[in-house]
């Protein structure tokens, strides 16, 4: 059974970055396609990018290229989002989800993170 | 870029039929899934591949999709099924789009 397993809660001061973890059970990382999704106060929700590992590529959300990056360390069955230049537009709830059962549709979740960005 | 729209709300009274649109140019050409998100919790995927409903998903919980148009329906929506409802489709194979969401409430 898959699980998804996020760190905890972070504030961060503008400008400053932010690195969210993932711990993965269940499956192999480097086998597993995850996403990352993220969702402000009040707000819906908006997709920063994903993994596939079909082919190995990492894609972003054009509105975030140059600002997110996703990485993994499959010592430890850990997947990172790492976002930079923080604002206070970037406080959300920052979830990894994946589509390994249904392939199309993120079946699971992690549980989110709250990154408060404030000065 | 490609972009889903939903209403922001809908209103049902309990027992009745709720539905809640998502559009999109050509959606019916893509598989569209919907989530379900209660407050404080993450969301759950209730239908996939447009009419598709995971093990443990209640049967009154269906979908359809064609033309600009997808459509999320509950039949008989009982009182726990008020919450938030998101649609979401790929743009071609590799970007993920959301809906704005719909917050369902039943009165």
């Amino acid at each position: 059974q898959v699980q998804l397993v996020q760190s905890g809660a972070e504030v961060k001061k503008p400008g400053a970055s932010v690195k969210v973890s993932c711990k993965v059970s269940g499956y192999t990382l480097s086998e597993l396609p995850r996403h990352w999704v993220r969702q402000a106060p009040g707000k819906g929700l908006e997709w920063l990018g994903g993994f596939d590992p079909e082919d190995g590529e990492t894609i972003y959300a054009q509105k975030f290229q140059g600002r997110v990056t996703m990485t993994e360390d499959t010592s430890i069955d850990t997947a990172y989002m790492e976002l930079s230049s923080l604002s206070s537009e970037d406080t959300a709830v920052y979830y990894c989800a994946t589509d390994i059962l249904t392939n199309l549709a993120f079946d699971i979740w992690g549980q989110g993170t709250m990154v408060t960005v404030s000065s | 870029s490609y972009e889903l729209t939903q209403p922001p709300s809908v209103s049902v009274s309990p027992g009745q039929t709720a539905s809640i649109t998502c559009s999109g140019d050509k959606l019916g050409d893509k598989f569209v899934c919907w989530y379900q998100q209660k407050p404080g919790q993450s969301p759950v995927v209730i239908i996939y591949e447009d009419t598709k409903r995971p093990s443990g998903i209640p049967e009154r919980f269906s979908g359809s999709n064609s033309g600009n148009t997808a459509t999320l329906t509950i039949s008989g929506t009982q009182a726990i099924d008020e919450a938030d409802y998101y649609c979401h489709a790929w743009d071609g194979t590799t970007v993920v789009v959301f809906g704005g969401g719909t917050k369902l409430t039943v009165l």
